[in-house]
C-alpha cells in the first residue's frame, strides 16, 4: 500500500525525443507527487509536482500527466537534451503531516546527442 | 537559496565503528530527514524528525539512530557499522505545510 512503482529502469532516447516515465501507486491517500532529478554527484532536486486535483501540469519542457482513476502518473519530458541525461525519481506524500515521501525506485535516462 | 550541507562526501569505516553522519541546514526547517540511496532500490527513508529532539522511524530504522539537539543540525548514527550499510546518504530537510524537500549533496559511505 505505500509502494510507489516505478518504471523503465533506463531508458535511453536521441535528442529531441520523448521520453516517458511512469509511476503507480495503491495509497489513495497520497496527495501530493513530486519528480525529483538528481545528476551525478549532487542530491536530488524537486523538478516539478502535481496534486491529484489535475490531470497535469507543466513547467517548461516538462509535463506530468496525472490520472486519478487509474493510480498513476507519468512525466514527459519534450525536445529532450543531453543535459537531461540524470536519475528521475517519482515521489508520493500525504500532506498533512510531515511530507514523508515515499519515493520511487529511480529512472536513470541517457539523451544521446 | 536553502543549503542542506553534510559533513562528509565520502567516508571508509570499518565493521564495528561508531559512525557519525552529520547535516545541517540554513533555512530555520522544522522536518529533516535521513535517506538511503542504493541501486534498484530507490530513496528509502531511515528517519525523519519534524522538531527539535522527536525523531521517528522510517522504513529502514534497524541498525541506526538518531539526534536532533538544535533545530538546523540532524546527526544519524550507524551504532556498530557493517557491511550491508555500505550505501550513499542523503539527508533532507522542509518545512511544515511545505511540501518541497531540499537535500543534501550525499554521504557515500563503504564499511570494509
Amino acid at each position: 500500500q505505500q509502494q510507489v512503482k516505478q518504471s523503465p529502469q533506463s531508458l535511453i532516447v536521441q535528442k529531441g525525443g520523448i521520453p516517458i516515465i511512469n509511476c503507480a501507486y495503491e495509497n489513495t491517500a497520497f496527495d501530493y507527487f513530486p519528480w525529483y532529478q538528481q545528476f551525478p554527484g549532487k542530491g536530488p532536486a524537486l523538478l516539478i509536482a502535481i496534486r491529484p486535483d489535475v490531470s497535469e501540469k507543466k513547467e517548461g519542457r516538462f509535463t506530468i500527466s496525472f490520472n486519478k482513476s487509474a493510480k498513476q502518473f507519468s512525466l514527459h519530458i519534450m525536445d529532450s537534451q543531453p543535459g537531461d541525461s540524470a536519475t528521475y525519481f517519482c515521489a508520493a506524500s500525504i500532506t498533512s503531516g510531515t511530507y514523508k515521501y515515499i519515493f520511487g525506485t529511480g529512472t536513470r535516462l541517457k539523451v544521446l546527442a | 537559496d536553502v543549503k542542506v550541507t553534510q559533513s562528509s562526501r565520502y567516508l571508509v569505516k570499518r565493521t564495528g565503528e561508531k559512525v557519525f553522519l552529520e547535516c545541517v541546514q540554513d533555512m530555520d526547517h522544522e522536518n529533516m530527514f535521513w535517506y538511503r540511496q542504493d541501486p534498484g532500490l530507490g530513496l528509502r527513508l531511515i528517519y525523519f524528525s519534524y522538531d527539535v529532539k522527536m525523531k521517528e522511524k522510517g522504513d529502514i530504522p534497524e541498525g541506526y539512530s538518531v539526534s536532533r539537539e538544535k533545530k538546523e543540525r540532524f546527526s544519524l548514527i550507524l551504532e556498530s557499522a557493517s557491511t550491508n550499510q555500505t550505501s550513499m546518504y542523503l539527508c533532507a530537510s522542509s518545512l511544515h505545510q511545505v511540501p518541497e524537500a531540499f537535500f543534501g549533496q550525499g554521504t557515500r559511505l563503504t564499511v570494509v
